[in-house]
């Protein structure tokens, strides 16, 4: 079972808001991951941490968005001004050492009116 | 490139039958997850299986590394059943890469 909390699990802002959401991976989870579900159930990957660090990232995430990941504090995503395409449901995950089970929180749902 | 191809898309099925999925996944991705995400969102976890055989409850997971594949078989579904399946496998940078889903209904 997973052990990873997502808040809020329901966001609704409006076009050019601030939409902030949290992620505490399960502890002693050192990879934390950051996804982005649309309305037809795809899954686009936005950013992931090693620690503080930041692993990977796309272009949209670099742009928009930003997250961190500080160390004693919850992960965060953050959409800097939202847009009606940013509407999905956003998932954090977080896994052990190199390849092995990832365990999903329950997501964020956004909705942008 | 990195790719996860799973099979089938949706399956109907009546209650008490069984199920097979499947994932193919390329070579330069390790391990194999299966998932599966309830009506509304949440994502759990069926099985962490980089390869051989785990059995849990009605649900079967085997993963053939040599010949990058993987598959979920339930047995005598049910209703409670109904939802969509995901296989995932790991890639560069601890990304996991996703199967399209299965959608599975299974009715009374």
């Amino acid at each position: 079972n997973s052990k990873v909390i997502q808040t809020p699990r329901y966001l609704v802002k409006g076009q050019g808001q601030k939409a902030k959401m949290r992620c505490i991976p399960e502890k002693g989870h050192p990879v934390v991951f950051w996804y982005q579900q649309n309305k037809n159930n795809e899954f686009k990957f936005l950013i992931n941490f090693q620690n503080q660090e930041v692993l990977q990232q796309i272009d949209m995430t670099e742009k928009r968005f930003s997250a961190e990941c500080p160390s004693n504090s919850p992960c965060s995503l953050e959409i800097q001004s939202s847009e009606a395409g940013d509407s999905a449901l956003y998932l954090c995950a977080s896994r052990d050492r190199v390849n092995t089970e990832v365990f999903f929180g329950k997501g964020t749902r956004l909705t942008v009116v | 490139g990195q790719q996860v191809q799973q099979s089938p898309a949706s399956l109907v099925l009546q209650e008490g039958e069984n199920a097979e999925l499947q994932c193919n996944f390329s070579t330069s991705l390790n391990s194999m997850q299966w998932f599966y995400q309830r009506p509304g969102g949440s994502l759990v976890s069926l099985f962490y299986n980089p390869s051989g055989t785990k059995q849990s409850g009605r649900l079967t997971s085997t993963t053939v590394i040599k010949e990058r594949r993987s598959s979920l078989h339930i047995s005598s579904s049910q209703t409670t059943d109904s939802g969509t399946y995901l296989c995932a496998s790991q890639g560069g940078s601890a990304k996991l890469i996703f199967g399209e889903g299965t959608k599975l209904t299974v009715s009374s």
